[in-house]
């Protein structure tokens, strides 16, 4: 089994739409999540870290269920430029000591 | 943010030759930096924990006298792929962590080995 799980999709989705991505973890260990988005051919970039609580950033709402081990990603009112691989990770050490990552939820936002 | 350059952007060669990447930290000292291997459609995979004056900590799986890890300096860290073959084609990504245990990636090096 995967450490960290996820639909690689692809989400074809309008522009305006809501879009929610799931991930799951099998590692207890893992300290910390993050969303990461991945542009076709180039290296990943944070998009942000991931709390218990919840938190919100712009269009983009993450939550952390470490019950469940199930990480979410929402994505309101989509735009074009959302249009790319979203990448669930985890770390384990503490901080960015190590990073596992999921093979990605593709997103295609069309006009 | 960071910036974390790698070179070369691409690389093409033959089977059998050894090809090194850099990844440089830009405008921050890096005491640890990361390498990656991603395949087509698959996930980000860790190789090698790279520390700086020490010898690399490896994966299970990756071959450490195949990838070679050099980490001479605060800034520079450099993969060496050894005797390369088609099968060791695929997109190499470093990070380097910063003083806020951020890690911070490089643009990638997409080696393929004909």
């Amino acid at each position: 089994r995967k450490e960290v799980e996820q639909d690689p999709g692809p989400f074809n989705v309008p522009e305006g739409a809501t879009v929610a991505f799931n991930c799951t973890y099998s590692n207890s260990a893992s300290q910390s999540f993050f969303w990461y988005r991945q542009d076709c051919r180039k290296e990943p970039k944070l998009l942000m870290s991931v709390y218990s609580s919840g938190n919100e950033d712009g269009r983009f709402t993450a939550q952390l269920n470490r019950a469940s081990q199930y990480i979410s990603l929402l994505i309101r009112d989509s735009k074009l430029s959302d249009s790319a691989t979203y990448l669930c990770v985890g770390a384990i050490g503490g901080g960015y000591n190590k990073l596992i990552f999921g093979a990605g939820t593709r997103l295609a936002v069309h006009p | 943010g960071a910036v974390v350059s790698q070179h070369p952007s691409w690389v093409i060669c033959k089977s059998g030759t050894s090809v090194k990447i850099e990844c440089r930290s830009l405008d921050f000292q890096a005491t640890t930096m990361f390498w990656y291997r991603q395949f087509p459609k698959q996930s980000l995979m860790l190789m090698a924990t790279s520390n700086e004056g020490s010898k690399a900590t490896y994966e299970q799986g990756v071959e450490k006298d195949k990838f070679l890890i050099n980490h001479a300096s605060l800034t520079l860290s450099t993969l060496t792929v050894t005797s390369a073959h088609p099968e060791d084609s695929s997109f190499y990504i470093c990070s380097a962590r910063g003083d806020i245990d951020t890690q911070y990636f490089g643009p990638g090096t997409r080696l393929t080995v004909l």
